[in-house]
Formats: structure tokens, sequence, C-alpha cells
């Protein structure tokens, strides 16, 4: 299996602009998580889908943030319009959900963003 | 409220020295897992051991060993005769039932270990 693939592995991108960053899940998991990783703020959970459908997005900062998952295979993330605060690794992972594989979380590789 | 509690924030050993990370965990679900994630300078997450709350064997693998306690919330990580390619950033995380098993993460400890 390939696992978790995210696209750009890196941006670099000036205030203002919008930012989109891409997930493909792993297939047949029914998770997929939204992370962002600060020094500050360390490893914080955006939003997470079931099945396609958002569950829990309580950790998107603010509406600038927002986040799809038009099909099983494909998420996006978008920062619009975009803040130096919002400079982090983002995190895409997913899961097969519990049972046997007890809630583990596959993550990609992450995208660097830097916001100037 | 933090879930996740790993008070060492860094950590200094020399090679061949055994150092144990710490991890404190809170819930009131009965069904939930404890995780450890290494974060190595390259930055990607790596998966190291799952527990379960109904599992309190303690797990050996190499020179990795867990140790879980649930009368103190614990799950401590103890690393034995490190080396130097263990210098990393270790995350605990918890992962509840009741929410989509997403996981908590804990801080993180960073480790060093020179030669």
């Amino acid at each position: 299996d390939a696992g978790v693939i995210q696209s750009p592995r890196h941006e670099v991108t000036e205030m203002g602009q919008e930012v989109t960053l891409r997930c493909k899940p792993i297939s047949g998991h029914d998770y997929l998580f939204w992370y962002r990783q600060t020094m500050m703020r360390g490893l914080e959970l955006l939003i997470y889908f079931n099945n396609n459908v958002p569950i829990d997005d309580s950790g998107m900062p603010e509406d600038r943030f927002s986040a799809k998952m038009p099909n099983a295979s494909f998420s996006t993330l978008k920062i619009q319009p975009s803040e130096p605060r919002d400079s982090a690794v983002y995190f895409c992972a997913s899961s097969p959900g519990g049972g046997a594989w007890g809630g583990e979380l596959f993550f990609g590789e992450g995208s660097r963003l830097t916001v100037l | 409220a933090q879930k996740v509690t790993q008070a060492q924030t860094e950590i200094s050993v020399v090679e061949k020295e055994d150092v144990t990370l710490d991890c404190v965990y809170e819930t009131r679900d009965t069904t939930y897992y404890l995780f450890w994630y290494k974060q190595p300078p390259s930055g990607e997450l790596v998966f190291l051991i799952r527990r379960n709350s109904f599992d309190e064997q303690n797990e050996i693998s190499g020179r990795y060993s867990w140790n879980f306690q649930k009368s103190t919330s614990s799950f401590n990580f103890t690393i034995t005769a490190s080396q130097v390619v263990d210098s990393a950033v270790y995350f605990c995380a918890l992962s509840e039932a009741n929410s989509g098993y997403a996981l908590n993460f804990g801080k993180g400890t960073s480790l060093l270990v020179t030669p």
C-alpha cells in the first residue's frame, strides 16, 4: 500500500494568498484526520471525517480554514486568506477505526507551510 | 484540558544509558487506546506501539519497553542502552472510542542521545 499521500510537501506563499493542501488516505480507511504541528502548540487536531462526513471540526482555528472530503480517496484543507501565523506543518492521517486496529493512525509525511 | 501530559520537555543522555519517558493520561472512557509515536529530525511520525485499555501487560520490543499502569494512568516508555539514532521527539497519545479515535497528543519529549 502507498500509505497516506500529501501534497505539496512544501509551500511558501505570501500573506493573503489562498492555500490548498491535499491528502489521499489509505484505501479502505473510514477515518481521515487533519492535524497541525507548531512549536508553540504541538500537534493539534483540526478536523476529522468518518466516511467522508465531517464529524468534529472544533479544532479548526477560524473561518479562514475549511476542509472537504468529496470522496473516500481525497481530502483538502484550504486556508483563505493565509496569514503568517498559519505557518506550520500540516499532517493528514487515516485510520480504519477501532476494533483489531485499535485506532492506529497512519500519517502522511506532512505539508510544511510557510506564509510570508 | 490536557488529556495527555508529558512532563519532560527535553532529556539528554549519553549513549548506552537507559532512559524513561513519562506519560500520564486522563480519560473517562472505559475503552481507549494509548500510543507512542516517534518523530525523528526528518519530521515524519513513526508509530511505535499501541495499547488498549483492557490490556495492562507490559511489552518489550528489542531495546524498547512500555509500562502501562491504569492505577496511575501512566504509560511510560523506556529505551535501554540508548543510541544516537534514538534522538527524536517522542509523543504519547490517547485515543478514545467516543471521539472517533482521534489522537490526543502530549506535547512531546525531545530526547537527545550524545556519543
